[in-house]
């Protein structure tokens, strides 16, 4: 069993659809928790950073972690085209500077 | 600040041959970090660096391969007797801890390494 579980799509929804996207883990050490964006033949940049349980809200985005469900989830508002891209949760148990899991991403396509 | 650059950005080889692929962190940043990333999949820690030591290394990571930092500033990543199962992403990242630290790994374009 994978540490970081994501589904790992294709997920299509229309332009302006609010999308969420989920990731499960095992690990209770977890407490960093991050989403990262990357387009095709590109590497990955991060999107949201999240320290312990709780919400963070940037623009459009909102990261959300429940630690006690080891259930973490993104939403995107009003989802533009320019957000297709694979979405990768990530976690790790003592910093975002240190080793890094990765879930194995999920491909978001936003049509027009 | 130009990024984290990678190269070369594509390297096709035969079974067998050593690859070695170089690159360069951000500029002051003393954390470098490898990853591997295979088609539909996340990228999968191998190694890091702080500086010039090596603070954790993958036990996936076999023996074929060593990564280096020799002054704490670019890094290589060879992987001797390639084999094909080492077709992949070879990403590379860097961060910078301390007390102007980035709460944030800064990832390169990634090295596509091919073993025919």
């Amino acid at each position: 069993q994978k540490e970081v579980e994501q589904d790992p799509g294709p997920l299509s929804v229309p332009e302006g659809a609010i999308v969420s996207l989920n990731c499960t883990y095992s690990n209770s050490a977890f407490q960093y928790f991050m989403w990262y964006r990357q387009y095709s033949r590109k590497g990955p940049e991060l999107l949201m950073y999240t320290y312990s349980s709780g919400n963070k809200e940037d623009g459009r985005f909102t990261a959300q972690v429940d630690k006690s469900s080891k259930y973490i989830s993104l939403f995107i508002r009003d989802s533009q085209p320019s957000d297709s891209a694979t979405y990768l949760c990530a976690m790790s148990a003592y910093s975002s500077a240190s080793k890094i899991i990765f879930g194995s991403g999920t491909r978001l396509s936003i049509r027009p | 600040d130009t990024g984290v650059s990678q190269d070369p950005r594509h390297k096709i080889t035969k079974r067998g041959q050593n690859v070695t692929f170089r690159c360069d962190p951000i500029s002051e940043h003393n954390r470098l970090y490898w990853y591997r990333q295979t088609l539909g999949q996340g990228p999968e820690f191998l190694t890091y660096f702080q500086n010039e030591a090596q603070l954790e290394k993958s036990r996936l990571l076999s023996d074929r391969f060593s990564a280096e930092r020799p002054k704490g500033s670019f890094s290589t990543l060879e992987i001797q007797r390639t084999e094909q199962g080492d077709s992949a992403m070879y990403l590379c990242a860097s961060s910078l801890v301390g007390e102007r630290r980035t709460d944030e790994q800064f990832f390169g374009p990634g090295t596509r390494l091919t073993v025919l």
